[in-house]
């Protein structure tokens, strides 16, 4: 079975700083890779996704995903975060040949952004 | 439209009592799922449906069932709460692959 991890479980900012999360998965084939945000108090919502082309993803609100499969990862930057960033982040990732479409997800990243 | 929504948005329930957790997607999605989310655990599949008439498990299938009771609705059930359920759970839905998943607000269980 796949696995995603993102080894930074807590991130702390200045606004204005620049911001990189991690995320690698453990499968072999083809995947479709996604990152999810939320924000304090609501449900998850989809900040970008790769599912084939070019490698470099941008998303809403100035993310931007970089995926590179030799390294099996799909990290997230933002060159200069905001006070309203401050949220969880989720990596997901979805095999490409999943027929039932399940994603696998990170175990999250909760970013706080200093203001 | 909608989009996905969930009730109840809390729930407090003791040991043993049952409850069903409802979903229902107003986007004619084919595929609904539902997770549970736990610090530091991410989300965890509990049970999926790729097509009306169809459920398969996840990841974390134990202590739960669930009913795909049409195209529009997807039902959780927990027949004997143990603490150990205690999470906030999400329903999820997709129209048809390869795309992202829509989710819905979350319910946040409570079991004593």
């Amino acid at each position: 079975a796949q696995s995603v991890s993102q080894h930074n479980h807590h991130v702390i900012l200045s606004e204005a700083a620049s911001l990189e999360l991690g995320c690698n998965y453990s499968y072999g084939g083809t995947v479709n890779l996604f990152w999810y945000v939320q924000y304090p108090g609501q449900h998850l919502q989809l900040l970008l996704k790769y599912f084939s082309g070019d490698p470099l993803v941008k998303g809403i609100k100035g993310f931007e995903a970089e995926f590179i499969k030799s390294k099996f990862s799909f990290n997230l930057r933002k060159p200069s975060v905001q006070w309203s960033d401050t949220a969880e982040y989720f990596c997901a990732v979805n095999p490409a040949n999943n027929a039932g479409n399940m994603l696998t997800f990170g175990g999250g990243t909760r970013l706080m952004v200093k203001p | 439209n909608a989009g996905v929504t969930q009730t109840p948005k809390f729930q407090v329930l003791k040991t043993g009592q049952s409850m069903t957790l409802q979903c229902a997607q107003d986007m004619n999605h084919n595929s609904m799922y539902w997770y549970r989310q736990d610090p530091g655990m991410g989300l965890r599949l509990i049970y999926y449906s790729a097509s009306e008439g169809t459920t398969d498990k996840g990841e974390v299938p134990n202590g739960y069932n669930v009913s795909r009771l049409n195209k529009r609705e997807f039902s959780l059930r927990l027949e004997s709460a143990a603490p150990s359920q205690t999470s906030v759970y999400f329903c999820a839905s997709i129209p048809r692959y390869p795309n992202t998943q829509y989710f819905g607000p979350g319910t946040r269980l409570l079991v004593l």
